[in-house]
Protein backbone atom coordinates (compact mmCIF):
# COMPACT_ATOMS: atom_id res chain seq x y z
CA UNK A 1 0.00 0.00 0.00
CA UNK A 2 1.49 3.20 -1.01
CA UNK A 3 -0.78 5.25 0.43
CA UNK A 4 0.66 8.96 -0.02
CA UNK A 5 4.16 9.10 -2.09
CA UNK A 6 5.76 12.77 -1.88
CA UNK A 7 9.32 13.59 -4.25
CA UNK A 8 11.99 14.35 -3.50
CA UNK A 9 12.58 13.51 -0.08
CA UNK A 10 15.49 15.54 -0.04
CA UNK A 11 16.39 19.37 -1.39
CA UNK A 12 18.68 21.92 -1.72
CA UNK A 13 18.25 25.21 -3.62
CA UNK A 14 20.01 28.55 -4.03
CA UNK A 15 18.12 31.80 -2.88
CA UNK A 16 15.90 32.30 -6.33
CA UNK A 17 15.58 28.92 -7.72
CA UNK A 18 12.53 27.37 -8.49
CA UNK A 19 11.31 23.60 -7.77
CA UNK A 20 7.96 21.80 -7.92
CA UNK A 21 7.50 18.99 -5.05
CA UNK A 22 5.25 16.53 -6.21
CA UNK A 23 2.57 14.48 -4.14
CA UNK A 24 0.80 11.47 -5.31
CA UNK A 25 -2.28 9.07 -3.51
CA UNK A 26 -3.49 6.01 -4.36
CA UNK A 27 -6.42 6.58 -1.81
CA UNK A 28 -9.00 7.75 -4.28
CA UNK A 29 -9.12 10.86 -2.04
CA UNK A 30 -11.03 13.98 -2.41
CA UNK A 31 -9.29 16.32 -0.86
CA UNK A 32 -5.32 16.80 -0.88
CA UNK A 33 -3.21 19.34 1.09
CA UNK A 34 -0.18 20.88 1.43
CA UNK A 35 1.74 21.48 5.10
CA UNK A 36 5.08 22.79 5.90
CA UNK A 37 6.37 22.42 9.80
CA UNK A 38 8.78 24.35 11.58
CA UNK A 39 9.97 24.09 14.90
CA UNK A 40 7.72 25.46 17.64
CA UNK A 41 4.99 26.02 15.03
CA UNK A 42 3.15 22.31 14.63
CA UNK A 43 2.01 22.02 11.01
CA UNK A 44 0.77 25.22 9.07
CA UNK A 45 -1.61 25.20 5.68
CA UNK A 46 -0.25 26.22 2.77
CA UNK A 47 -2.86 25.48 0.04
CA UNK A 48 -5.62 22.56 -0.01
CA UNK A 49 -8.13 20.98 -2.76
CA UNK A 50 -10.91 20.21 -1.38
CA UNK A 51 -11.92 18.42 -4.54
CA UNK A 52 -10.44 17.77 -8.14
CA UNK A 53 -10.47 21.12 -10.28
CA UNK A 54 -10.40 23.25 -6.84
CA UNK A 55 -7.49 24.56 -4.90
CA UNK A 56 -7.38 27.34 -2.17
CA UNK A 57 -4.98 29.41 0.09
CA UNK A 58 -4.11 28.50 3.35
CA UNK A 59 -2.91 30.10 6.18
CA UNK A 60 0.62 30.91 4.76
CA UNK A 61 0.31 30.75 0.76
CA UNK A 62 2.53 33.51 0.15
CA UNK A 63 5.57 32.36 -2.57
CA UNK A 64 4.15 29.32 -2.89
CA UNK A 65 1.65 27.91 -6.10
CA UNK A 66 -0.10 24.75 -6.10
CA UNK A 67 -1.78 22.56 -9.34
CA UNK A 68 -4.29 19.60 -8.52
CA UNK A 69 -3.57 17.62 -11.70
CA UNK A 70 -6.02 15.45 -11.24
CA UNK A 71 -7.59 13.12 -8.47
CA UNK A 72 -4.25 11.23 -7.35
CA UNK A 73 -1.73 14.66 -7.88
CA UNK A 74 -1.30 17.70 -6.22
CA UNK A 75 2.07 19.19 -7.20
CA UNK A 76 3.58 22.64 -4.62
CA UNK A 77 5.94 25.19 -7.00
CA UNK A 78 8.09 27.67 -5.74
CA UNK A 79 8.64 30.12 -8.12
CA UNK A 80 11.57 31.73 -6.69
CA UNK A 81 13.01 30.23 -3.42
CA UNK A 82 13.92 32.04 -0.35
CA UNK A 83 15.61 31.11 2.58
CA UNK A 84 12.59 31.34 4.93
CA UNK A 85 11.08 28.54 2.89
CA UNK A 86 13.24 26.25 4.40
CA UNK A 87 11.18 23.76 5.95
CA UNK A 88 9.78 20.03 6.11
CA UNK A 89 6.96 19.59 3.65
CA UNK A 90 4.20 17.72 4.23
CA UNK A 91 1.32 16.45 1.61
CA UNK A 92 -2.07 14.43 2.92
CA UNK A 93 -4.95 13.41 1.66
CA UNK A 94 -8.25 12.73 2.78
CA UNK A 95 -11.72 12.11 2.16
CA UNK A 96 -13.13 15.65 3.92
CA UNK A 97 -15.84 15.86 1.34
CA UNK A 98 -17.61 12.68 2.33
CA UNK A 99 -16.29 12.98 5.48
CA UNK A 100 -15.35 16.24 7.71
CA UNK A 101 -14.01 13.54 9.99
CA UNK A 102 -12.61 11.48 7.87
CA UNK A 103 -8.21 11.86 8.93
CA UNK A 104 -5.46 12.57 7.41
CA UNK A 105 -3.16 10.60 5.43
CA UNK A 106 0.51 11.89 5.44
CA UNK A 107 3.94 11.28 3.33
CA UNK A 108 6.84 11.20 4.54
CA UNK A 109 7.84 14.94 3.89
CA UNK A 110 10.88 16.78 2.05
CA UNK A 111 13.14 18.41 3.61
CA UNK A 112 14.26 21.41 1.59
CA UNK A 113 16.97 23.98 2.72
CA UNK A 114 17.26 27.36 1.00
CA UNK A 115 20.83 28.82 0.89
CA UNK B 1 -13.33 29.47 13.45
CA UNK B 2 -11.19 27.14 15.32
CA UNK B 3 -8.40 26.50 16.90
CA UNK B 4 -6.59 24.30 18.86
CA UNK B 5 -3.84 24.77 22.14
CA UNK B 6 -2.03 22.24 23.20
CA UNK B 7 -0.80 23.22 26.74
CA UNK B 8 2.58 21.81 26.61
CA UNK B 9 5.21 22.28 24.48
CA UNK B 10 7.53 19.49 26.71
CA UNK B 11 6.30 16.53 28.58
CA UNK B 12 8.86 14.44 30.31
CA UNK B 13 7.78 11.25 31.81
CA UNK B 14 10.01 8.15 33.28
CA UNK B 15 9.72 4.60 31.60
CA UNK B 16 6.69 3.02 32.82
CA UNK B 17 4.87 5.89 34.88
CA UNK B 18 1.65 7.93 33.10
CA UNK B 19 1.57 9.85 30.15
CA UNK B 20 -0.86 13.24 30.19
CA UNK B 21 -0.86 15.32 27.31
CA UNK B 22 -2.93 17.95 27.10
CA UNK B 23 -5.58 19.82 24.35
CA UNK B 24 -7.61 22.20 24.34
CA UNK B 25 -9.98 23.56 21.70
CA UNK B 26 -12.51 25.68 20.10
CA UNK B 27 -14.63 25.44 17.31
CA UNK B 28 -17.80 27.16 16.20
CA UNK B 29 -19.50 23.70 15.24
CA UNK B 30 -20.08 20.39 16.53
CA UNK B 31 -15.60 19.13 16.01
CA UNK B 32 -13.42 16.05 15.05
CA UNK B 33 -10.70 15.50 16.93
CA UNK B 34 -7.68 13.80 16.14
CA UNK B 35 -4.13 12.97 17.79
CA UNK B 36 -1.49 12.41 15.40
CA UNK B 37 2.05 11.10 16.45
CA UNK B 38 5.45 11.52 14.23
CA UNK B 39 8.77 10.08 15.06
CA UNK B 40 11.84 11.30 14.46
CA UNK B 41 12.62 12.34 10.95
CA UNK B 42 8.77 10.65 10.34
CA UNK B 43 5.93 11.35 8.69
CA UNK B 44 2.79 11.33 10.78
CA UNK B 45 0.23 8.23 12.05
CA UNK B 46 -2.63 8.83 13.64
CA UNK B 47 -3.22 7.77 16.96
CA UNK B 48 -7.10 8.07 17.53
CA UNK B 49 -10.08 10.27 16.92
CA UNK B 50 -13.05 11.39 18.06
CA UNK B 51 -16.49 12.21 15.79
CA UNK B 52 -19.24 12.00 18.20
CA UNK B 53 -19.56 8.80 19.33
CA UNK B 54 -18.34 7.44 22.84
CA UNK B 55 -16.70 10.52 24.44
CA UNK B 56 -13.86 7.88 25.82
CA UNK B 57 -11.77 7.02 22.72
CA UNK B 58 -9.45 4.09 22.51
CA UNK B 59 -6.52 4.52 19.83
CA UNK B 60 -2.84 2.27 18.76
CA UNK B 61 -0.24 1.52 21.12
CA UNK B 62 -2.33 2.15 24.13
CA UNK B 63 -3.02 5.54 23.96
CA UNK B 64 -6.34 6.77 24.82
CA UNK B 65 -8.39 10.15 25.02
CA UNK B 66 -11.50 11.82 26.44
CA UNK B 67 -13.17 14.34 24.84
CA UNK B 68 -14.70 16.92 27.09
CA UNK B 69 -17.03 19.36 25.85
CA UNK B 70 -17.82 21.17 29.10
CA UNK B 71 -14.26 21.81 29.43
CA UNK B 72 -13.20 21.90 25.83
CA UNK B 73 -10.96 19.28 25.87
CA UNK B 74 -8.97 16.55 24.65
CA UNK B 75 -6.45 15.32 26.44
CA UNK B 76 -4.34 12.47 25.28
CA UNK B 77 -3.46 9.96 28.03
CA UNK B 78 -1.47 6.18 28.43
CA UNK B 79 -1.17 4.54 31.73
CA UNK B 80 2.43 3.50 31.37
CA UNK B 81 4.87 4.94 29.43
CA UNK B 82 7.30 2.67 26.68
CA UNK B 83 10.61 4.66 25.35
CA UNK B 84 9.23 4.03 22.54
CA UNK B 85 6.55 6.52 22.91
CA UNK B 86 9.50 9.11 22.95
CA UNK B 87 7.57 11.78 19.77
CA UNK B 88 6.06 14.71 18.69
CA UNK B 89 2.19 14.69 19.26
CA UNK B 90 -0.63 16.92 18.01
CA UNK B 91 -3.36 17.41 18.87
CA UNK B 92 -5.99 18.48 15.64
CA UNK B 93 -9.48 20.02 15.29
CA UNK B 94 -11.77 20.41 12.25
CA UNK B 95 -15.19 21.89 12.86
CA UNK B 96 -18.57 20.25 11.20
CA UNK B 97 -18.60 21.40 7.63
CA UNK B 98 -14.81 22.08 7.46
CA UNK B 99 -12.67 20.70 4.75
CA UNK B 100 -9.39 22.30 7.25
CA UNK B 101 -7.73 20.86 10.11
CA UNK B 102 -5.97 23.01 12.17
CA UNK B 103 -3.09 21.66 13.93
CA UNK B 104 -1.96 22.26 17.31
CA UNK B 105 2.35 23.19 18.12
CA UNK B 106 2.64 20.00 19.11
CA UNK B 107 3.95 18.36 22.60
CA UNK B 108 7.55 16.51 22.37
CA UNK B 109 7.33 13.57 25.00
CA UNK B 110 10.54 12.51 26.01
CA UNK B 111 10.92 8.98 28.07
CA UNK B 112 13.68 8.43 30.66
CA UNK B 113 14.51 4.98 31.33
Amino acid sequence: NAGVTQTPKFQVLKTGQSMTLQCAQDMNHNSMYWYRQDPGMGLRLIYYSASEGTTDKGEVPNGYNVSRLNKREFSLRLESAAPSQTSVYFCASSDAVSSYNSPLHFGNGTRLTVT
Amino acid sequence: AQSVTQLDSHVSVSEGTPVLLRCNYSSSYSPSLFWYVQHPNKGLQLLLKYTSAATLVKGINGFEAEFKKSETSFHLTKPSAHMSDAAEYFCVVVSGGSYIPTFGRGTSLIVHP
